[in-house]
């Protein structure tokens, strides 16, 4: 299967605790979006990647989150000190974004309860 | 700053029936729209997009309208089953990301 895959999909820890998601796109895509969704609510955009470049981040982001995407493959998203409204389920998608448009394929999410 | 509305939180409709789901926004004038599915513990799933230049667009048993007068989108899905039971998204881009609605549950009685 050549899906979006997210590791893990799911994380239970503790307040004050760092935790870090991976995911791996589908390998011909150029675009990877990281999106957070509560319960009864659609999914909020955090960030997003072209290739490697980081261009867009959410402003209601904190500083305690940050993404990467070394060599525009994988992506990782870090939590540093986890406070308990960080819990929600963390949602992957990449897409080609060409002539302006392009759906996007989401993982499976990565679901985060923090005690 | 732009702002998603889905009809309602829930809507529940007799199995066969056509179910019609309503997205607006405001404060802005996206070039398309896309409809997601997504269901309980899962990633949305992809269904349609439509342009801002087309009235209607269709596949299967779903039809999607754009009124770019009315800032809203309708979604629906005729003879509709029980399968079709999931939360339904709306997400029209805003600039070079995407901006989801909050959902409606639709819930297919057989």
């Amino acid at each position: 299967d050549t899906g979006v895959s997210q590791d893990p999909r799911h994380k239970i820890t503790k307040r004050g605790q760092n935790v870090t998601f991976r995911c791996d796109p589908i390998s011909e895509h150029n675009r990877l979006y990281w999106y957070r969704q509560t319960l009864g609510q659609g999914p909020e955009f955090l960030t997003y990647f072209q290739n490697e470049a980081q261009l867009e981040k959410s402003r209601l982001l904190s500083d305690r989150f940050s993404a990467e995407r070394p060599k525009g493959s994988f992506s990782t998203l870090e939590i540093q000190r986890t406070e308990q409204g960080d819990s929600a389920m963390y949602l992957c998608a990449s897409t080609n974004f060409i002539g302006g448009t392009g759906e996007l394929f989401f993982g499976e999410g990565s679901r985060l309860t923090v005690l | 700053s732009q702002k998603i509305e889905q009809n309602s939180e829930a809507l529940n409709i007799q199995e066969g029936k056509t179910a019609t789901l309503t997205c607006n926004y405001t404060n802005y004038s996206p070039a398309y729209l896309q409809w997601y599915r997504q269901d309980p513990g899962r990633g949305p799933v992809f269904l349609l997009l439509i342009r801002e230049n087309e009235k209607e667009k269709r596949k299967e048993r779903l039809k999607v309208t754009f009124d770019t007068t009315l800032k809203q989108s309708l979604f629906h899905i005729t003879a509709s089953q029980p399968a079709d039971s999931a939360t339904y998204l709306c997400a029209p881009p805003y600039g070079q990301n995407f901006v989801f609605g909050p959902g409606t549950r639709l819930s297919v009685l057989p």
